[in-house]
């Protein structure tokens, strides 16, 4: 098993600009959640998944979007770039364990 | 709301000291804990969990953690450390709400001299 894997790992965006952040696992995980992490603010939920289909916001949604058509995959859009933006971003995924598995993080930079 | 506090943000230790890491949430009903530790430029992984029973849980590389429900707190303990556990620690929560979102604490950085 790959686990939760993660592309790009590095991105620099200008303000204004889109992406897509890819996150897959196949670990046929039904939960999935998209975290960014700040210097000592910690992990924060930005959106999260029960399954394909449904998604719902977690703690810091604004100027992210998320879909889940699939149960392998979670992608986060980010339509209008901002500084704010900038962080390092990470895809997990848990079962029946609730023991959550993280991806190796995406770190974006927006100037 | 729902918070999950740590209150050491930075921590040095000598090889060999004993580490305790606060760890407190705000919620009182039933709740699963975690501690997950990051080393330098890896990802989250899981050191140990609490769901329920035996409230001494043991986890890898020889941390422990205990939960104390009377104070809504998870410490994380070793009492030895070593060089190799330089990383940041947190502390996370699962309330159960049905939700399944989990609430993850500041992280503690500790850095263990040789």
């Amino acid at each position: 098993n790959a686990g939760v894997t993660q592309t790009p790992k590095f991105r620099i965006l200008k303000i204004g600009q889109s992406m897509t952040l890819q996150c897959a696992q196949d670990m046929n995980h039904n939960y999935m959640y998209w975290y960014r992490q700040d210097p000592g603010m910690g992990l924060k939920l930005i959106y999260y998944s029960v399954g394909a289909g449904i998604t719902d916001k977690g703690e810091v949604p604004n100027g992210y979007n998320v879909s889940r058509s699939t149960t392998e995959d979670f992608p986060l859009r980010l339509e209008l770039a901002a500084p704010s933006q900038t962080s390092v971003y990470f895809c997990a995924s848990n079962g029946l364990s609730n023991e959550q598995f993280f991806g190796p993080g995406t770190r974006l930079t927006v100037l | 709301a729902q918070s999950v506090s740590q209150h050491n943000h930075h921590v040095i230790l000598s090889e060999a000291a004993s580490l305790e890491l606060g760890c407190n949430y705000s919620y009182g009903g039933t709740v699963n804990l975690f501690w997950y530790v990051q080393y330098p430029g890896q990802h989250l992984q899981l050191l140990l969990k609490y769901f329920s029973g035996d409230p001494l849980v043991k986890g890898i590389k020889g941390f422990e953690a205990e939960f104390i429900k009377s104070k809504f707190s998870f410490n994380l303990r070793k009492p030895s450390v070593q060089w190799s556990d330089t990383a940041e620690y947190f502390c996370a929560v699962m309330f159960n709400s049905g939700t399944y979102k989990y609430i993850f604490g500041t992280g503690t950085r500790l850095k263990v001299l040789a």
